[in-house]
């Protein structure tokens, strides 16, 4: 079953605005990530937050988690064009360090940036 | 450097027929592998992941089989395909992220479609 659920599936703005993506999940965790997937191409990692944090940045990128209530948001500021992409949060349970690791993804958020 | 590569990039098969997807990681060793297919518009599903060569582990059953010949290659096959394997298929590899967490790098996918 799908860890991650993406809210909203889909996000159009304009340049110069700020883009905000949301995130639930069901188990405990200990981080939650965002990837980038451009169209047609591979996932790539974008920020990584572990969950005793509840804030973190980089760049133009500012991730918040709140484990109480299982949810997560990417807020993107004064996006580009060249933003526009699918966003996934990926949880990875409670790996102990024992067996495989997973990461479990949601379904995305796509995000279009208006020039 | 540390990389990896998936080939091909796109390929349409008729029903039926045979399939072979191959991933390679360079700048490594042991890697944790995994295979992914996305269907359109929706999240990533794992299919396959491997922690070491010969050892495979299936996620979901399916018309699917995978196969780890070499310490650095992970290979998805199926002997038949159906109309339903249509997808995008991505190769996956563990990296570390800082002390104690783990994120994926992602291959640049296989875009299959099935006649």
């Amino acid at each position: 079953s799908q860890q991650g659920e993406e809210d909203p599936q889909a996000l159009s703005i304009q340049e110069g605005e700020n883009a905000t993506m949301n995130c639930s999940y069901k188990t405990s965790i200990n981080n939650l990530q965002w990837y980038r997937q451009n169209s047609g191409r591979g996932l790539v990692h974008l920020i990584l937050i572990r969950s005793n944090e509840r804030e973190k940045h980089s760049g133009r990128l500012r991730v918040t988690l709140d484990t109480s209530k299982k949810s997560s948001s990417l807020l993107i500021t004064a996006s580009r064009a060249a933003d526009t992409a699918s966003y996934f949060c990926a949880t990875d349970g409670t790996y102990s360090g024992a067996g495989s690791y997973q990461l479990t993804f949601g379904k995305g958020t796509k995000l279009s940036v208006i020039p | 450097s540390q990389t990896i590569h998936q080939w091909p990039a796109t390929l349409v098969q008729p029903v039926g027929s045979p399939l072979s997807l191959e991933c390679t990681v360079e700048g490594t060793s042991n890697p944790n592998l995994y295979w992914y297919r996305q269907a359109a518009g929706r999240g990533l599903q794992l299919l396959f992941y491997s922690v070491g060569i010969g050892q495979i582990s299936s996620e979901v059953p399916q018309n699917l089989s995978a196969s780890r010949p070499q310490d650095r290659q992970f290979i998805l096959s199926s002997k038949k395909l159906l109309l339903s394997d249509s997808g995008f298929y991505l190769c996956a590899w563990r990296v570390r992220l800082g002390l104690a967490n783990y994120g994926y790098t992602f291959g640049s996918g296989t875009r299959l479609t099935v006649v």
